[in-house]
């Protein structure tokens, strides 16, 4: 069966720190993976999507970037974190079949930034 | 304009009722799907339901049901027999196309309590 790892689970960062979050996708091949932000008591803000090894779109423009070195790993970073980068980043993944496919969640992290 | 619209910020309902909790969304395109998920106060997103626009029926899965009119563009989750554990945030989302390389796009939830 498939799974998905995500860590650290909280991480508390000093502004203008650097930042690294990764993602782990096992049981499948070649998903789609994807980085959302949820600040508190919101909905979802997706940040980044990605359908292949190195192939990385953004929706919303910022200090974060993303990557994906291998196939199941996805890794969100800044190199200079602001007070406005605190929130819940959940990693996701899914199937390619087309619009049908649901989203599979990793465990969040909550991040603040002090 | 917003995809998705959820009106609701907050839901009260009594153990063992029902309760409807109401989505919107904009689209002009023919293939899509919408999708219901729960997050409850840990975190974690946990997918309900799911419905495509192509589907005649509407959803149902155990306790939960999908009340989709497709002409209002509405897909409301219904929550039958509500238990102290269904008490979360709820969100609707939706992703179009065909490809499927399109993340989902999320209302701004609604937060359900259940009262004993």
């Amino acid at each position: 069966s498939q799974t998905i790892h995500q860590w650290p689970a909280t991480l508390v960062q000093p502004v203008g720190s650097p930042l690294s979050l990764e993602c782990t996708v096992e049981g499948t091949s070649n998903p789609n993976l994807y980085w959302y932000r949820q600040a508190a008591g919101r909905g979802l803000q997706l940040l980044f999507y990605s359908v292949g090894i190195g192939q990385i779109s953004s929706e919303v423009p910022q200090n974060l970037s993303a990557s994906r070195p291998q196939d199941r790993q996805f890794i969100l970073s800044s190199k200079k974190l602001l007070l406005s980068d605190s929130g819940f980043y959940l990693c996701a993944w899914s199937g390619r079949r087309g619009f049908t496919e649901k989203l599979f969640f990793g465990s969040g992290t909550q991040l603040s930034v002090l | 304009a917003q995809k998705i619209t959820q009106t609701q910020p907050g839901m009260f309902v009594q153990e063992k009722e029902a309760v409807t909790l109401d989505c919107t969304y904009d689209t002009s395109d023919p293939s899509y799907g919408l999708f219901w998920y729960k997050q409850p106060s840990s975190g974690e997103m946990i997918f309900l339901i799911y419905q495509g626009s192509y589907d005649q029926q509407n959803a149902t899965e155990g306790r939960y049901s999908l009340n989709f009119q497709k002409a209002r563009k509405s897909a409301n989750l219904v929550i039958s027999a509500s238990q102290l554990g269904d008490s979360a945030m709820y969100f609707c989302a939706m992703r179009e196309g065909d490809t499927g390389r399109r993340a989902l796009t999320f209302g701004s939830g609604t937060r359900l309590q259940v009262q004993p």
